[in-house]
Formats: structure tokens, C-alpha cells, sequence
């Protein structure tokens, strides 16, 4: 299993971002695909999940109105989105590959990480 | 949502040494769903517990995880060099899943 995600980006406030996290390795479209992300020295924080077999969401209320993650089975990527970014989304945004049955879970596979620096 | 204190903050012990690692959570966890993760500067957190007592593939046994409820402990039998870093718990008993604010192994 390898999840494989998009490289650094840097943007100004207001802007958006979205990441991009390419699966290989499992049956795509069977498990949950779940969004974190950590600041820098800070606690991992839940963003998350997309169901890579019907594309139902769950999104925390904190990012909620402003993110929006999909998959794309043709190519077995997962993409996060987050809009109207403000300084402090500043973070490493992971990409974690969930359970088969179970929306919330723990998480066996993650992708090497994205930074997003959002900066004037 | 269910908010989990990881204690200590920071452990300086040497190699050789046993670390003990607590999460304490703000509710009962029914399920035992707690995990625990070790993470290194530079890369994502690496799972080592599920399930509070079950190790992940590839994990050596001096991983081990305890407890019930609202108290759960990471146990690490002899530290050796590759173990200091820092490791986070993981409830994933009740949604929205959440993290502790990490305990650090550093070298004394």
C-alpha cells in the first residue's frame, strides 16, 4: 500500500489549495480515505473522510463550509481542497488510508506528508 | 468531542531504559478503540498500537499498550536509539476522531 501525495505549496490568505493523494497497492474503492493535518509543533488534528466507493463525506466542523474532499477511481487519487485559507492552516496536511467497513478508524497508511504554507 | 491528555509531556531516559507513556481521556472509551502512534521529525506518525493492546505488523514486542476506559498506557520494555521520538494516542471510539497533544522521548 503506498499513498503518494502532491508536493509543498505556498499561498496568500483568502486563496485556495487543494492536495492531491495518489493510492496504489489496494481495491481503491473499498476503503475510507481520511484528511489530517498537524502544525508545526502542534497535535495532529482530523479533518476528514471521503469514501472512495460513493464519495460521501464527513468533514470536521472546524474546516466545515470551507473544505471539500473527492476521489477520482479512475486514477485511484483522493484530492482535499481547502478554501479561504487563513495563517493558521498553516500545517503538514496527511493523507491516511481508513477501514473497509468502518468510517471512523485508525489509520495503518499514511502518505508522506504535504506542507502548506500560507503566507502574505 | 472526546479530548485525550498524554503524560508526560517529555521523558528523558537513556537506551536500555523502560519508558511509560500515559492518554487519559475526557470519556470512557467502550470499545478499547485506542491507537498509538510513533512519529519521527520529518515523516508521517507510524502506527504501532490498535485496538489499546494489539501491535501493528512489524512492531517488536517491546511495544506494548494497556488499559481500559478512560486510561491507557504505552509501554516501551528497553528503549533502544530508533525509539526516541515522539508518540501520539488515538481515540477512534467516538466521532470526531482526535489526537493527544503528544508525550517526547528524548534522550537523557
Amino acid at each position: 500500500v503506498q499513498l503518494v501525495q502532491s508536493g509543498a505549496e505556498v499561498k496568500k490568505p483568502g486563496a485556495s489549495v487543494k492536495v492531491s493523494c495518489k493510492a496504489s497497492g489496494y481495491t481503491f474503492n473499498g476503503y475510507y480515505i481520511n484528511w489530517l493535518r498537524q502544525a508545526p509543533g502542534h497535535e495532529i488534528e482530523w479533518l476528514g473522510w471521503v469514501s472512495a466507493y460513493n464519495g460521501n463525506t464527513n468533514y470536521a466542523q472546524k474546516v466545515q463550509g470551507r473544505v471539500t474532499m473527492t476521489t477520482d477511481r479512475s486514477t485511484t487519487t483522493a484530492y482535499m481542497e481547502l478554501r479561504s485559507l487563513r495563517s493558521e492552516d498553516t500545517a503538514v496536511y496527511y493523507c491516511a488510508r481508513g477501514d473497509d467497513w468502518n468510517s471512523l478508524w485508525y489509520f495503518e497508511y499514511w502518505g508522506q506528508g504535504t506542507l502548506v504554507t500560507v503566507s502574505s | 468531542e472526546i479530548v485525550l491528555t498524554q503524560s508526560p509531556g517529555t521523558l528523558s531516559l537513556s537506551p536500555g531504559e523502560r519508558a511509560t507513556l500515559s492518554c487519559r481521556a475526557t470519556q470512557s472509551l467502550s470499545s478499547k478503540y485506542l491507537a498509538w502512534y510513533q512519529q519521527k521529525p520529518g515523516q508521517a506518525p507510524s502506527l504501532l498500537i490498535y485496538g489499546a493492546s494489539s501491535r501493528a505488523t512489524g512492531i517488536p514486542d517491546r511495544f506494548s499498550g494497556s488499559g481500559s476506559g478512560t486510561d491507557f498506557t504505552l509501554t516501551i520494555s528497553r528503549l533502544e536509539a530508533e525509539d526516541f521520538a515522539v508518540y501520539y494516542c488515538q481515540q477512534y471510539d467516538t466521532s470526531p476522531g482526535t489526537f493527544g497533544q503528544g508525550t517526547k522521548v528524548e534522550i537523557k
